[in-house]
């Protein structure tokens, strides 16, 4: 089975500077999907990315941008000029392209923008 | 934004009853979840259906029963609620790629 770590229960940035979220998984396939999920107060779960295991780049949003690094299992999401909205939960997810739909979670992350 | 409508918002109810949330899409996805949040442990996957009549246990299916006689709705009963079961659900619903999950807004249940 999947496992999905995100070893940062809490991190804080200074609004407008940059921060980094950590995420690595566990697997044993090779072709997958990555996600990045973010939760604000409002209990809504929003897609912020999508990394494909195929690519080797990495996937980028305005100013969010993940470091995907296969080898190591490791999937990172960078959030630059940080603002006052990013403040929120953020999951990251592991999703198989085989066989298995189902969607692993890690434990999320709170991430709390200092003015 | 995906048609995804979750029943009831808030619920509250007492041990050893029974409680049943409602999943309804209007996108005729295949792919319909059940997962359960709380804190320090992210989202866990308690059901999840793959087509009508066809469904399959996540990792915390314990005291949770599905059921999905229609493509549209997903229902989840807990035939006899716990404290342990106070909980945030959310349906969620996959279409045909898997490259995007859409969520419901979820149900605060809260069992005293």
């Amino acid at each position: 089975a999947q496992t999905v770590t995100q070893s940062q229960p809490e991190m804080s940035v200074q609004e407008a500077e940059t921060v980094t979220l950590s995420c690595t998984y566990d697997t044993s396939e090779s072709d997958y999907y990555l996600f990045w999920y973010k939760q604000p107060p409002s209990r809504q779960m929003i897609l912020v990315i999508r990394q494909e295991a195929y690519k080797q780049q990495n996937a980028t949003e305005n100013r969010f941008s993940v470091n995907f690094q296969k080898a190591a299992k490791s999937f990172s999401l960078k959030i630059s000029d940080s603002q006052l909205g990013d403040a929120a939960m953020y999951f990251c997810a592991y999703r198989s392209l085989f066989g298995n739909e189902k969607l692993t979670f890690g434990t999320g992350t709170r991430l709390t923008i200092i003015p | 934004d995906a048609g995804i409508t979750q029943s009831p918002r808030h619920k509250v109810t007492e041990t050893g009853t029974p409680v049943t949330l409602r999943c309804h899409q209007t996108e005729n996805h295949r792919y319909m979840y059940w997962y359960r949040q709380d804190p320090g442990h992210g989202l866990r996957l308690i059901h999840y259906s793959y087509g009508v009549k066809d469904t399959d246990k996540g990792e915390v299916s314990d005291g949770y029963s599905v059921s999905r006689s229609k493509t549209e709705d997903f229902l989840l009963t807990l035939e006899s609620a716990t404290s342990s079961q106070t909980s945030v659900y959310f349906c969620a619903i996959s279409e045909p790629t898997g490259k995007k999950l859409f969520f419901g807004s979820g149900t605060q249940l809260s069992v005293l």
